[in-house]
């Protein structure tokens, strides 16, 4: 059966310092992998997308990195901000042509960036 | 914000109502999609529309209907749902039906609360 687990399932944080959130999975043939945010009371926004070619993705303070060998990625989170709290979640979709049920979801890592 | 939208954004109804929820892409997309999200789980994906054409049900209770009279727009009547039923519902928009990197666009959800 395909997974996706995610670790911690919580964290908290100083303002300005760094953490990685884990994303494990066991969906196989693998095609891509997103990492998405999501703010209390808002849908989930795609951060980063990765395919298994991929070893590192970069969006602003976010840098994902996938290790498609070990079926691990993680997302880095570089000098952390208040707006940072949120939701993230892992999303990995497997290497065939079908449709939208095949999306396997982790249930998120939700971050606190305290001062 | 994303181009998709959903009203009501919060709605409380007894058992025995029957009510609607919307949603509206303004991205020219083809395909859009219902998910489930309930607490510390992952998102579930109820149903997906494909050119106004249902492509998926994913085993979803007949208390949930859904409707999409075109490409634009997405409904989810609901008629004697049951308190397991609380749960934030997402309405989602891609390109067309997810192919490889297509990127699912969230709406902010409505929050459900079943009396």
């Amino acid at each position: 059966k395909n997974q996706v687990e995610q670790s911690p399932q919580s964290l908290i944080i100083l303002e300005g310092k760094n953490c990685t959130l884990q994303c494990n999975y066991t969906v196989s043939p693998f095609s891509n992998l997103r990492w998405y945010k999501q703010d209390t009371g808002r849908g989930p926004v795609s951060l980063t997308i990765m395919t298994f070619s991929e070893n590192t993705k970069s969006n602003g303070r976010y840098t994902a990195t996938l290790d498609a060998d070990t079926k691990q990625s993680s997302l880095h989170i570089t000098a952390s901000q208040l707006s940072d709290s949120a939701s993230y979640i892992c999303v990995v979709s497997p290497r065939i042509t079908g449709t939208a049920s095949k999306l396997t979801f982790g249930t998120g890592t939700r971050l606190q960036v305290t001062l | 914000e994303t181009g998709v939208t959903q009203t009501p954004r919060h709605l409380v109804m007894g058992m025995t109502n029957k009510k609607s929820l919307k949603c509206e892409q303004h991205l020219g997309h083809n395909a859009m999609y219902w998910y489930k999200q309930s607490a510390k789980k992952p998102l579930e994906l109820m149903f997906v529309y494909n050119f106004k054409e249902q492509t998926e049900n994913n085993s979803v209770p007949s208390r949930f209907s859904p409707e999409c009279p075109n490409s634009s727009h997405l409904f989810l009547h609901l008629h004697t749902l049951q308190p397991e039923d609380s749960a934030l519902y997402l309405c989602a928009s891609s390109q067309d039906e997810w192919e490889g990197t297509d990127t699912q666009y969230f709406g902010p959800g409505t929050r459900l609360t079943v009396l």
